[in-house]
């Protein structure tokens, strides 16, 4: 069984132009989540979404958005980029909503500002 | 702010011997506590997990001890092996806010052969 896949798996921009990372779930799953893993800061929950809906969002500024398709695939994006925003973006899928399904991690987008 | 405090930030150990790392919490909503494993180029994946009903959990070599009153909680690592130099994550889940993780700063671990 496939398991989370992300694209690009690496993505280079220049400050101030937008940036749109995609997840595509482990089959079955309803749930994604986006996480960004930025060196010295360790992984900090971004935007969680279910059956199509935000259901949470980490403290991040608005220009951090995303979206989930009806296939549950997701889409995150990054306007105005700051160099602060280079960092490993990670996606991870469950089984819906409830609070103790197990998240299962993709590879990740390394996302570079310059 | 860290929620999740994680110490020591890197460990180096010798092939058998017990690797420790610690975390601590002061969010007393948290209620699920998973500990994560990444090797390089890869997303984290689960290793074990505890509720705060239970004290010690060991899945194989693979051992999490939680202190509820201490709001502190710690993995160990038996008879470690090269293969288990990795990075670890402590995180948790408060029990309001769904699923979403918070993790603790992370552990690079390396084990000497």
């Amino acid at each position: 069984e496939a398991g989370v896949t992300q694209s690009p798996t690496h993505l280079i921009k220049t400050r101030g132009q937008q940036a749109t990372l995609r997840c595509s779930p482990i089959s079955g799953h309803t749930s994604v989540y986006w996480y960004q893993q930025a060196l010295g800061l360790g992984l900090q929950f971004l935007l969680w979404y279910d059956e199509g809906e935000e259901r949470n969002r980490g403290n991040f500024p608005p220009r951090f958005s995303g979206r989930q398709f009806p296939n549950y695939s997701s889409e995150l994006n990054v306007n105005a980029l700051e160099l602060e925003d280079s960092a490993l973006y990670l996606c991870a899928s469950s089984l819906g909503l409830a609070r103790y399904n197990e998240q299962f991690f993709g590879p990740g987008t390394r996302l570079t500002v310059l | 702010q860290q929620q999740v405090k994680q110490s020591p930030q890197s460990l180096i150990v010798q092939k058998g011997g017990i690797s420790i790392i610690n975390c601590a919490y002061e969010n007393t909503a948290f209620d699920y506590f998973p500990w994560y494993q990444q090797f390089p180029g890869k997303g984290p994946a689960l290793l074990i997990a505890i509720r705060p009903d239970v004290s010690e959990k060991k899945e194989g070599r693979f051992t999490i001890s939680f202190n509820k009153s201490a709001k502190q909680f710690s993995l160990h690592i038996m008879d470690s092996q090269p293969g288990d130099s990795a990075t670890y994550f402590c995180a948790a889940i408060e029990e309001t806010s769904g699923s979403r993780l918070t993790f603790g700063e992370g552990t690079q671990l390396t084990v000497n052969p």
